[in-house]
């Protein structure tokens, strides 16, 4: 079946850094998601992608759909405290079932 | 307009028992996903309904799992005879599936399952 690697696994940062994570696949998608989970509630979409090389910005946030179809990053600037928490990728062929990336946990550091 | 609600929030069960978990979407919306994420894990589809019809449950176990979206009320995630591995957060979404091609899918604050 269709499997997202997303990467990191985990990042620790300082206040102010900025942040990539990405995300692959084996198969294509025609959308590329990011979401953001805080602990204890349903994912919130952040950015959504719909064409191959697409490049996308949601204030601090960026994405980017890969031209293969095939991966994902997003990019966070000046990271704040309320960043914390975990990301998502996630892929979807038509209007299915989202497939869903293990997650990259964003720790700030004090 | 409020989100999609799921209750309980919070459910313990004792191995053997059945768990019932509730999903009410979005006003307007008539498509409802369910989706289960283990701990340190990512959300893994289970199901897809529509009002009375189940488009896709390719994700769902075999057995002991049943999901239903009847034409009026919530739609429900079943599951008989719980065991311990069933311990999981359980999510909904709903979307108003406007387009053929992406709708947005929006979550629930999921239900939390613990089996003893």
């Amino acid at each position: 079946g269709q499997q997202l690697n997303q990467s990191p696994q985990s990042m620790f940062i300082q206040e102010g850094e900025d942040v990539s994570m990405n995300c692959t696949s084996s198969s294509i998608f025609n959308t590329w998601l990011w979401y953001k989970q805080d602990p204890g509630e349903g994912p919130v979409l952040l950015i959504a992608l719909y064409k191959a090389g697409e490049l996308t910005s949601n204030g601090r946030l960026t994405a980017q759909f890969g031209i293969t179809r095939k991966d994902s990053f997003l990019n966070i600037s000046a990271s704040i405290p309320s960043d914390v928490g975990i990301y998502f990728c996630a892929g979807q062929l038509f209007s299915d079932k989202i497939i869903f990336g293990k997650g990259t946990r964003l720790h700030i550091l004090p | 307009n409020a989100g999609v609600m799921q209750n309980p929030r919070h459910l313990v069960r004792r191995r053997g028992q059945e768990a019932r978990l509730r999903c009410s979407p979005m006003k307007g919306h008539s498509h409802v996903y369910w989706y289960r994420q283990l701990p340190e894990e990512g959300l893994k589809f289970m199901v897809y309904l529509q009002k009375e019809n189940i488009i896709d449950e390719s994700g769902m176990p075999k057995e002991r799992f049943s999901a239903e979206f009847p034409k009026e009320g919530p739609s429900i995630l079943r599951i008989q005879q719980v065991v311990r591995g069933d311990s999981a957060a359980y999510f909904c979404a709903s979307s108003p599936r406007t387009s053929e091609l992406w709708d947005t899918q929006y979550f629930g604050p999921g239900t939390r399952l613990t089996v003893l």
